[in-house]
């Protein structure tokens, strides 16, 4: 059963704070999204990687595909970083259907 | 580029009633999907396109469900005849192909409220 778990469910930090995101799955893919959704509803891409990691500011997303896991990091955390996070896979069993975590409810508060 | 345009943003209709939201994926983008979200399912993939061709739609709900992309910048999604169980967010995505290793890009999303 291709599947995504993420956790925490929810997150609440000081700014400032740095933050971790787990995300697992339970078979083999060829790359893995983080995704951004603000308090608005829009969706924004954050990362698709494949191996290793990659960072994009304040923002590290981390991914190992032996393990089946891959992390977000965010640094010196703001209030702005407030939005819920989501991890989606494509499954090599299911084209490009992304099957999605989900979701962290993160907050940051000042 | 003004990035994935949806349109409306919010739609109000009553049970029975035709709905339609449409639309324009990024110029350059040979691949367009369409979300639902809701806070029981999370994200749920509709369909998608590739260059204009419906390559799955084994997500649609059911046959009051259809989904059309008549050129490379224009799809909709029609609802006939709305439920309220249809009331969510339906989010369109395009990307530059149909590989799973390409990054989405999601219009602003379109809340219908079916009463």
């Amino acid at each position: 059963k291709n599947e995504v778990e993420q956790s925490p469910q929810n997150l609440t930090a000081q700014e400032g704070e740095f933050i971790t995101i787990n995300c697992s799955y339970s078979v083999g893919i060829s790359a893995l999204h983080w995704l951004q959704q603000h308090p608005g509803g829009g969706i924004v891409s954050l990362f698709m990687l494949s191996s290793g990691k990659k960072k994009h500011g304040r923002l590290i997303a981390t991914i190992n595909i032996q393990e089946k896991h891959s992390s977000l990091h965010i640094t010196a955390s703001h209030p702005r970083d407030s939005a819920v996070y989501i991890c989606a896979a494509p499954f090599e069993t299911s084209g490009s259907r992304l099957t999605f975590g989900e979701g962290t409810q993160l907050t940051v508060n000042p | 580029d003004a990035g994935v345009i949806q349109s409306p943003r919010h739609e109000v209709t009553e049970m029975g009633q035709e709905v339609t939201l449409r639309c324009k994926p990024i110029s350059g983008h040979n691949s367009l999907f369409w979300y639902r979200q809701t806070m029981m399912r999370g994200l749920e993939l509709l369909i998608y396109f590739n260059n204009n061709v419906p390559i799955d739609d084994s997500g649609m709900p059911e046959d009051r469900f259809s989904a059309k992309m008549p050129n490379a910048s224009f799809s909709t999604l029609k609802i006939q005849p709305s439920e309220p169980r249809d009331s969510a967010v339906y989010f369109c995505a395009s990307s530059r192909d149909r590989g799973t290793n390409e990054k989405l890009f999601f219009g602003s999303g379109t809340q219908l409220s079916v009463l």
